[in-house]
């Protein structure tokens, strides 16, 4: 059964960057047909999704986000990963990581918090 | 980009009565590749993460109970559960795949009456 599990930094100081990594187990990251993305959520608002990144390393970011946002993807360690600069306290968020299945979110980590305070 | 917007906020239904979910997008997602609105629905249970429930606006993802359905076309789409469960407390959303960026609505709570 796949599963995805966030991990990093759980509190970020103003302007400094935010990474995140999603460690996948259960299936592989290089399956055919799938996308890997990143979607928030700040406490108590809804979703925004903020980019996918394909097992190649080609990647679509949220154009509201995309000058701020790299992501990345290390076949070798099943994982994909992302990294937020510049952040403020509007990125403060449940920050989930999900497998995308024709742009739909098919199965999702259980997310992690991301507080931005200094 | 795609506005997602939702009716109601909320909505308390009592336990086997249906639940009906609005959601109504800025411009149509129905795509001419293949005829199929890019509509899904998911529903988030307090603590978790969103499931996924219905795609293509009405196709139902394996697994998921028969009470719940979607219809709709174009910019209109309903969600409706047939008959509340316990289990169905959750907040739902919709959000398309017509074109990026993937845009949700804002979510609607549901509960029991």
């Amino acid at each position: 059964q796949l599963r995805l599990q966030e991990s990093g930094s759980g509190l970020v100081k103003p302007s400094q960057t935010l990474s995140l990594t999603c460690a996948v187990s259960g299936g592989s990251i290089s399956s055919g047909g799938y996308s890997w993305s990143w979607i928030r959520q700040p406490p108590g608002k809804g979703l925004e999704w903020i980019g996918y990144i394909y097992h190649s390393g080609s990647s679509y970011y949220n154009p509201s986000l995309e000058s701020r946002v790299t992501m990345s993807v290390d076949r070798s360690k099943n994982q994909f990963s992302l990294e937020l600069s510049s952040v403020t306290a509007a990125d403060t968020a449940l920050y989930y990581c999900a497998r995308t299945r024709r742009e739909l979110f098919d199965c999702w980590g259980q997310g992690t918090l991301v507080t931005v305070s200094s | 980009d795609i506005v997602m917007t939702q009716s109601p906020d909320s909505l308390a239904v009592s336990l086997g009565e249906r639940a009906t979910i609005n959601c109504k997008s800025s411009q149509s997602v129905l795509s001419s590749s293949n005829n199929k609105n890019c509509l899904a629905w998911y529903h988030q249970k307090p603590g978790q993460p969103p499931k996924l429930l219905i795609y293509w606006a009405s196709t139902r993802e394996s697994g998921v109970p028969d009470r719940f359905s979607g219809s709709g076309s174009g910019t209109d789409f309903t969600l409706t559960i047939s008959s509340l469960q316990a289990e169905d407390v959750a907040v739902y959303y919709c959000q398309q795949y017509y074109s990026t960026p993937l845009t949700f609505g804002g979510g609607t709570k549901v509960e029991i009456k």
